[in-house]
């Protein structure tokens, strides 16, 4: 069974931009879910999806959005960018109602 | 609210030797689970163990052993036998009992493995 692949690794973007990124769930998961992981901190829910959606939402402005499709594959957009959100974005998908997350190796995204 | 406190920003142990990291966890649902992960250079997080709020036993994986105490709610991770790889972030979580799967994580412990 494949794990779970976040694309791209790394990252820079300007403030003002906007960036996607890109996760694939393990097969036979069918939620994602989306945290922030500032430097020295850890990971701070973002949002989670579920059947394409959204399903719960941590304390993130709306420019924060995201996707889910059929495939449970996932996407996570960040708008107008700042530069308070260069961190380390990690996707974790899991079956509902099942307590195994398995997480991806991450995308660090570094705003100038 | 819900919260999780390791109050151990970072711990060393000498390799072979035991080693527990500390976890505190608030949370006025009956129904949750704790976590534990392991966080390497390269960003990943690997699931080491669980233990759910009604569970009877601690919870063992190999040489990783989880010492729950409900009433004082704790929740610590022990690593027997440490080896070298061992050196990582460590991370403790909890996630609610509800609909969805979203998970708290403390601040984590950063863990050092000596020869």
């Amino acid at each position: 069974e494949t794990g779970v692949t976040q694309s791209p690794t790394h990252l820079i973007k300007t403030r003002g931009q906007q960036v996607t990124l890109r996760c694939s769930s393990q097969s036979g998961h069918n939620t994602v879910s989306w945290y922030q992981q500032a430097l020295g901190q850890g990971p701070q829910f973002i949002f989670q999806y579920y059947r394409e959606e959204e399903n719960g939402r941590g304390n993130f402005p709306p420019r924060f959005s995201g996707l889910q499709f059929p495939n449970y594959s996932s996407e996570l957009n960040v708008n107008a960018l700042e530069l308070d959100d260069s961190a380390l974005y990690l996707c974790a998908s899991s079956l509902r109602g099942d307590y195994g997350y398995t997480f991806g190796s991450g995308t660090r995204l570094t705003v100038v | 609210a819900q919260k999780i406190t390791q109050t151990q920003p970072g711990m060393f142990v000498q390799e072979k030797e035991a080693v527990t990291l500390d976890c505190t966890y608030d949370t006025s649902d009956p129904s949750y689970g704790l976590f534990w992960y392991k966080q390497p250079s390269s960003g990943e997080m690997i699931f080491l163990i669980y233990q759910g709020s009604y569970d009877q036993q601690n919870a063992t994986e190999g040489r990783y052993s989880l010492n729950f105490q409900k009433a004082r709610k704790s929740a610590n991770l022990v690593i027997s036998a440490s080896q070298l790889g061992d050196s990582a972030m460590y991370f403790c979580a909890m996630r609610e009992g509800g609909g969805y799967n979203k998970l708290i994580f403390g601040a984590g412990t950063r863990l050092a493995v000596h020869p």
